[in-house]
């Protein structure tokens, strides 16, 4: 089946600590997203990739670092400086960055810090 | 800073009733509008998409583009239970070299038996 995989489904971080969450997908999608939502608002954009070993920042790149080496993997890192981390964060793909292109979305991982 | 405002509700309708979900944005410039509906504790799926102004229909959802007022909303015909879940409405900005979407906060919706 095609689609968008994240990991964990849910990940502690403790203070001062390094997370990385996993995103990879098989429907060979050009462009990837990271997103971000807290509680009762809407998502905010992180960071994107419009091809490998390209990305952007995004909205609220401060704390977070990303790569994108393969087509198909495209992990975020939340770093110590990323003080507020809490939240639910979501992986999306899009064939390509085009007007029309939709962005599908993984299950999300959800972020909580002891 | 460019927005997307839907009301947060929530919105309570009754079962097999229409609901209507509205979502307005600040760049004239949008190109390209979506509607994705995500159930608690899940991620957001893709319900419609629209680009050109009028009405486009998908089974029971009806997506509605005004252009000139900057509006875009969703009709949901004969509503269910399985509808109740939070609609957000994202706006693809003009002139991005990039996918990126600005997103609403979202309108919480329940369909009461």
């Amino acid at each position: 089946d095609g689609g968008i995989t994240q990991s964990p489904k849910y990940l502690f971080r403790k203070e001062g600590q390094n997370v990385t969450l996993s995103c990879e997908q098989n429907l060979n999608h050009d462009a990837m997203y990271w997103y971000r939502q807290d509680p009762g608002q809407g998502l905010r954009l992180i960071y994107y990739s419009q091809i490998v070993n390209d990305f952007q920042k995004g909205d609220i790149a401060e704390g977070y670092s990303v790569s994108r080496e393969k087509k198909e993997s495209f992990p975020l890192t939340v770093t110590s400086a990323q003080k507020n981390p809490t939240a639910f964060y979501l992986c999306a793909s899009s064939i390509g960055a085009a007007a029309q292109e939709t962005q599908y979305f993984g299950p999300g991982t959800r972020l909580l810090v002891l | 800073q460019k927005e997307v405002e839907q009301n947060s509700g929530p919105l309570s309708v009754p079962e097999g009733a229409i609901a209507s979900l509205n979502c307005t944005y600040s760049d004239r410039g949008s190109q390209s509008f979506f509607w994705y509906r995500q159930y608690s504790g899940k991620s957001p799926e893709l319900i419609m998409f629209i680009y050109s102004n009028g009405d486009k229909e998908d089974g029971r959802f009806t997506a509605q583009l005004n252009k000139a007022s900057q509006y875009v909303s969703l009709l949901i015909r004969d509503s269910q239970p399985s509808d109740s879940a939070t609609y957000l409405c994202a706006v693809r900005d003009r002139g991005t070299s990039y996918g990126k979407l600005t997103f609403g906060q979202g309108t919480i919706l329940t369909v009461h038996p």
